[in-house]
């Protein structure tokens, strides 16, 4: 079965420091990836999405990138980070269907 | 591209009561419709889809929805709800013909009073 896993959990960090938040998922190959983030009382909005390898859609213009090394591998990052920024992070796939499945979140708070 | 609309932003119901979240899509070609919900602190877990066939879909949990195209919309119900319902429930459309991406509403705040 398909898995998916995203890492930190929880991350605080002052303003101005990079960003790199991890995904990766098993037991599926060439999946499209996607990075939402959820602010505080708000919706979920799409960030990136990819493909394939080195594949990037940015649906945001923002301070934010994401990278896929990988087939199975999605990075989200950020050289400067803004108190805008903070927020639930949510690393998700493609499944048949158009069915997406989500990882189990980051929470980022920017201090 | 398609939106969606979620009516309410909160629904306070009280428990054994039933629910109605309302769901409405708009959309210029076929659709897949799916209710997510996310119970607090935690990740999207996928409740219910349509993709084809019944207009009417069913979860493991006891809730439904029922796709109905002539209004647009894909309302999930529950004839009773229990405290352990509390959560935020997002309704999510996406076309069929090869899309990569889902739009998701603003999500629906269920509150269940005891």
């Amino acid at each position: 079965s398909q898995t998916i896993h995203q890492w930190p959990a929880t991350l605080v960090q002052p303003v101005g420091s990079p960003l790199s938040l991890e995904c990766t998922v098993e037991g599926t190959s060439n999946p499209n990836l996607y990075w939402y983030r959820q602010a505080a009382g708000r919706g979920l909005q799409l960030l990136f999405y990819s493909v394939g390898i080195g594949q990037i859609s940015s649906e945001v213009p923002q301070n934010l990138s994401a990278s896929r090394p990988q087939d199975r591998q999605f990075i989200l990052s950020s050289k400067k980070l803004l108190l805008s920024d903070s927020g639930f992070y949510l690393c998700a796939w493609m499944s048949s269907g158009n069915t997406i499945y989500f990882g189990e979140g980051s929470w980022l708070t920017v201090v | 591209a398609q939106s969606v609309t979620q009516l309410d932003s909160q629904v306070p119901v009280f428990e054994e009561a039933p629910v109605e979240l309302r769901c409405n899509y708009s959309s210029s070609v076929s659709v897949y419709l799916f209710w997510y919900v996310q119970y607090p602190n935690q990740g999207l877990q996928l409740l219910l889809k349509y993709l084809s066939g019944s207009t009417l879909v069913e979860s493991i949990n006891g809730f439904e929805a029922e796709f109905n195209k002539s209004q647009t919309s894909f309302h999930l119900r529950k004839p009773s709800v229990h405290i352990s319902d509390t959560a935020e429930y997002f309704c999510a459309v996406s076309d069929i013909f090869g899309n990569e991406k889902l739009t998701f509403g603003t999500g629906t705040r269920l509150t269940i009073i005891p």
